[in-house]
């Protein structure tokens, strides 16, 4: 099992350009999601699904798409990117286990947009 | 809204000292609490985990967090630091349960020798 995987692990953006940061995941999850994190703010979440064919919006999802097409994958998107949309990215799978679900990270990935 | 206090935004401990990270949650009626470590350049990492039964909740890597209602915490505790205990450490809540977790804004942890 790789678990969860996140590609690439660092990017560099101008203002203006679009993106898509992907993630995978072989643990055969029904939910998944997407998190930033940002200095001496935790992580926050920006989307998330809880299966095939179904997204909802986090905390912070302006400026940020997802769709998720099969199980295993869960792309985020930026449209055109911004400067405040330098962080760390940080993508989750979870399943239920003991009335709880249990979230699985990937490694990240450092954006920065210049 | 539900939120996670950890009000220490850095700790520095000695090397084989006791140490108790803090964090207090708001949304009481049935918290369900985690804590994640991660290190340097790392992902997250599930530490333990509560959401009912025995209020003292072992974890891996020798730490254990004690669920206290009345205080609205669940502090992170480990007898002796190691070295590689050096990292940011993370409380989170899950709203009843569910899929989606609310963090704290960490704590940093140095360990001197």
């Amino acid at each position: 099992n790789a678990g969860v995987t996140q590609t690439p692990k660092f990017q560099v953006l101008k203002t203006g350009q679009s993106m898509t940061l992907q993630c995978a995941q072989d643990m055969n999850h029904e939910y998944m999601s997407w998190y930033r994190q940002d200095p001496g703010m935790g992580l926050r979440l920006i989307h998330y699904s809880v299966g095939a064919g179904i997204t909802d919006q986090g905390e912070v999802p302006n400026g940020y798409n997802v769709s998720r097409s099969t199980t295993e994958d869960f792309p985020l998107r930026l449209l055109s990117a911004a400067p405040s949309q330098t962080s760390v990215y940080f993508c989750a799978s979870s399943y239920k286990t003991s009335g709880i679900y249990e979230q699985y990270f990937g490694p990240g990935t450092r954006l920065t947009v210049t | 809204a539900q939120s996670v206090t950890q009000p220490d935004i850095h700790i520095t401990v000695s090397e084989g000292a006791s140490l108790e990270l803090r964090c207090n949650y708001s949304y009481g009626a049935t918290p369900y609490l985690f804590w994640y470590v991660q290190s340097p350049g790392q992902g997250l990492q599930l530490l333990l985990k509560y959401f009912s039964g025995d209020t003292l909740v072992q974890g891996i890597k020798g730490f254990e967090a004690e669920f206290k209602r009345s205080q609205s915490s669940f502090n992170l505790r480990k007898p002796s630091v190691h070295w590689s205990d050096a990292a940011e450490y993370f409380c989170a809540d899950a709203n009843f349960g569910n899929e989606k977790l609310t963090f704290g804004t960490g704590t940093r942890l140095t360990i001197i020798p």
